[in-house]
């Protein structure tokens, strides 16, 4: 199965600061990932899939590249609303794996 | 888009639960699906996919032989036939629509416990 390691596990951050959140593949999976937001109590919502397409209505802050084994996503300046859990999920073979989840919290 | 499961609940070790998935909004039979799950405070976990081309299942290592995912297209709806249950299969599931798990329902909750 792939395995996939996802960092920083959490990270502080202030409004309006640029982030990045990485995942690795412990082998390739082409542009196979997707990228999902979590906030207490809801179920997750997908921001973007093939690694790097945004999901319809997902503002443009956010963004995701890579491909192979090396993958990010990045928020380019952070608002309230954006605190929440992050995950990844690589869709490329099954059985598909998530991401140990990245919880980014207001500094 | 409408995503709503049933039947969590509260189930012994070695219990079995069916959940369903009832969907809306969208044409049924001709999307895959998909279930994943989240234990009590931890990490997201994908459990099953089925899709509509020849209606291959997929599952996850820890639930492969003891969780049937399954549909019934007349009724739009998804289930997740889950057998020999263990403590460490506590968790919400949620149910999505495409393989790739575009949209999620808002879950429900199963709980393993004597």
């Amino acid at each position: 199965d792939i395995q996939m390691t996802q960092s920083p596990f959490s990270l502080s951050a202030s409004v309006g600061d640029r982030v990045t959140i990485t995942c690795r593949a412990s082998q390739g999976i082409r542009n196979g990932l997707g990228w999902y937001q979590q906030k207490p109590g809801k179920a997750p919502k997908r921001l973007m899939y093939a690694a790097s397409i945004l999901e319809s209505g997902v503002p443009s802050r956010f963004s995701g590249s890579g491909s192979g084994t090396e993958f990010t996503l990045t928020i380019s300046s952070l608002q309230p609303e954006d605190f929440a859990t992050y995950y990844c999920l690589q869709h490329n073979s099954h059985p598909y794996t998530f991401g140990q989840g990245t919880k980014l919290e207001i500094k | 888009v409408q995503l709503l499961e049933s039947g969590g609940g509260l189930v012994q070790p070695g219990g079995s639960l069916r959940l369903s998935c009832a969907a809306s909004g969208f044409t049924f039979a001709d999307n895959d699906m998909s279930w994943a799950r989240q234990a009590p405070g931890k990490g997201l976990e994908w459990v099953s996919g089925l899709a509509v081309r020849g209606g291959t299942t997929f599952y996850a290592d820890s639930v492969r032989g003891r969780f049937t995912i399954s549909r019934d297209n007349s009724k739009n709806t998804l289930y997740l036939h889950m057998n020999s249950l263990r403590a460490e299969d506590t968790a919400v599931y949620y149910c999505a629509k495409g393989g790739w798990l575009e949209i999620w329902g808002p879950g429900t909750l199963v709980t393993v416990s004597s």
